[in-house]
């Protein structure tokens, strides 16, 4: 699977839009782009994934660029309950189950 | 609906002493995995199952047994604990689907002395 690099963290004001990045230069065609995140050492957390198309839903926006090298995560109006590290993984379609979690991002969310 | 629910919460171990941490799942999920997650670490998978009766090894399955006798339970043994097995210990699973998102437990915190 396709390595990713996320920066090691990241801060956000409440209530703005917080834009984590993933690069993700060496993913091949039919690996997916996930994240998730994991609050204060709960058990990891699905947000939203895509292939290369962006994606929304109730969570999160999904941009991914035109040649899916890198993607951002949105959270459109940040709240202190995502303060969170955010994971950004490539996985091939019928391999979600042995995902490769990196370090992820810490999001820190400041009122 | 109770998703993934992982027994015990805590545990604490001797060095070479045995133990079972259980992991069972209510959604009729194929696909069931362990991850351990070690301070300032990613998870990392230790074994994993595509349905009940066929494991597998992920990255780190040293010191540790699995099985899959029914596609609720996916139990994970550790024959003769070490302090390096001192971790906190995360399930999940979700449906065989390609893209289906894992489903995660809220972990066992185990400690090896």
């Amino acid at each position: 699977d396709a390595k990713t690099t996320q920066p090691t963290s990241m801060d956000c004001a409440e209530g703005r839009a917080a834009n984590l990045p993933c690069n993700h230069s060496t993913i091949s065609g039919n690996e997916y782009v996930y994240w998730y995140r994991q609050i204060h050492s709960q058990g990891p957390q699905y947000i939203i994934h895509g292939l290369k198309n962006n994606e929304t839903n109730e969570m999160a926006s999904l941009i991914i660029t035109e040649d899916r090298k890198s993607s951002t995560l949105i959270l459109p109006h940040a709240t202190l309950r995502d303060t969170a590290v955010y994971y950004c993984i490539v996985a091939r379609g019928g391999s979600n189950y042995k995902l490769t979690f990196g370090k992820g991002t810490l999001l820190t969310v400041n009122p | 609906n109770a998703g993934v629910t992982q027994t015990p919460k805590f545990q604490v171990l001797k060095t070479g002493q045995s133990m079972t941490l259980q992991c069972a799942q209510d959604m009729n999920h194929e696909y069931m995995s362990w991850y351990r997650q070690d301070p300032g670490m990613g998870l990392r998978l230790i074994h994993y199952s595509v349905g009940a009766g066929i494991t597998d090894q992920g990255e780190v399955p040293n010191g540790y047994n699995v099985s899959r006798s029914t596609t609720e339970d996916f139990p994970l043994r550790l024959l003769s604990a070490a302090p390096s097995q001192t971790s906190v210990y995360f399930c999940a699973s979700s449906y065989s689907t390609g893209t289906s998102p894992l489903h995660f437990g809220n972990g066992t915190r185990l400690t090896v002395t």
